[in-house]
Formats: C-alpha cells, sequence, structure tokens
C-alpha cells in the first residue's frame, strides 16, 4: 500500500511567494494532520482534520497559513505571503482514528529567501 | 519548561552497545507512550507503543514506562549501523488525538 504522499519534497522559494504543500493520506484513514519541524522547536501540530473537517487550528502561527482538505484524499497547506521564518520541514500524517497510530510521509522541505 | 523533555544528544556508540534513550514528562494525565524512529530526510515512524506502565519488548528494542515517575526509556540492544537515527517520544491523554513530542534524540552507530 502507499504511504502518505506529500509534494513537493523541496520547494525553495524568495521572501513573499505563495507557497502551496500538497499531500494525499493513506486510503480509508479519516484523520489528518499537519506537523511543522525545525530545529529550534521540535515537531509542532498546525492544524487537524477528521473527516474532512478542520478540528484544531490552534496551530497554526497567522493568518498567513491556511490549510483545506476538500475530499478524503486530498489536503493542502498554503502560506502567502510567505517569510524566511517559515523555513522548515512540514510534514502531512494520517491515522484511522483520530488517536489511532499516525502515518507519516516523508515531508516537505521549505526554504524561503 | 516543555510537556515533554528529551535530551537531543547526540549520542554516538559502537556496534553492539546498548543504546539508552529517555524521555520525562509533567503532564500525569499522559496515557499512551510512543518512539518514533526518523532517518535523516525522511518522516517519523512508529517504533514502539505502550499502554500505560509497564514494559514491552519488541525484537531488539524495550520500551519502559514508569508513571510514578513520569519518565520513559527505549532500550536498543546490539545496537547496528542502521540504527543510526532520531529517537523521538511522544506521548498523549487517552482518546486525544494530539500527541505531545519530545525533541529528539540523535544515535550514531559506528561500525
Amino acid at each position: 500500500d502507499a504511504g502518505v504522499i506529500q509534494s513537493p519534497r523541496h520547494e525553495v522559494t524568495e521572501m513573499g511567494q505563495e507557497v502551496t504543500l500538497r499531500c494525499k493520506p493513506i486510503s480509508g484513514h479519516n484523520s489528518l494532520f499537519w506537523y511543522r519541524q525545525t530545529m529550534m522547536r521540535g515537531l509542532e501540530l498546525l492544524i487537524y482534520f477528521n473527516n474532512n473537517v478542520p478540528i484544531d487550528d490552534s496551530g497554526m502561527p497567522e493568518d498567513r497559513f491556511s490549510a483545506k482538505m476538500p475530499n478524503a484524499s486530498f489536503s493542502t497547506l498554503k502560506i502567502q505571503p510567505s517569510e524566511p521564518r517559515d523555513s522548515a520541514v512540514y510534514f502531512c500524517a494520517s491515522t484511522l482514528e483520530g488517536a489511532g497510530e499516525l502515518f507519516f510521509g516523508e515531508g516537505s522541505r521549505l526554504t524561503v529567501l | 519548561q516543555k510537556e515533554v523533555e528529551q535530551d537531543p544528544g547526540p549520542l554516538s556508540v559502537p556496534e553492539g552497545a546498548i543504546v539508552s534513550l529517555n524521555c520525562t514528562y509533567s503532564n500525569s494525565a499522559f496515557q499512551y507512550f510512543m518512539w518514533y524512529r526518523q532517518y535523516s530526510r525522511k518522516g517519523p515512524e512508529l517504533l514502539m507503543y505502550t499502554y500505560s506502565s509497564g514494559n514491552k519488548e519488541d525484537g531488539r528494542f524495550t520500551a519502559q514506562v514508569d508513571k510514578s515517575s513520569k519518565y520513559i526509556s527505549l532500550f536498543i540492544r546490539d545496537s547496528q549501523p542502521s540504527d543510526s537515527a532520531t529517537y523521538l517520544c511522544a506521548m498523549r491523554r487517552n482518546g486525544d488525538y494530539k500527541l505531545s513530542f519530545g525533541a529528539g534524540t540523535t544515535v550514531t552507530v559506528r561500525a
């Protein structure tokens, strides 16, 4: 079975540009999470969807960040406008139930110049 | 103070040594304790999963939870170069979707 699929794997952009990260969860999983990982702060939960509905977005840093899940097989995380401090690895993870085993994608490494 | 504390290391050991990793936590409501392994440039993958206190063994890996001390450990016996990775502890309350992660400990096993 395919795992969680993220794209792009690497993104280099300039400050002020829009960035869109994409995620395809494991088929049949009804819970999706976006995490951000940095050396300074470790893994931080940004947003949690259950059955395509955002349940907890308290970790989204500010209004520049938005996330959508239009259907069970696709989610996006958008940063507009991007800033150098957004540079991090962004992970998408899914699970069968919200409190079940998390399966992570390979991450999208974002560098904002 | 962070909810979960984990020494980031790095830790370097010779092949065949026992690797000992640990985390402390402050929230006594945590019931589920996990260890994730993260290889370089990859996503974390679940290694061990323990409910409440006690020990759990899986091959060369042993996870221990001491809820009275709010302390969890992971031991890797007969360590191999392929065990070189970052190990993150994680924990959550019963029924909660939110995981609290440690900072991760980077381990290198030298051949």
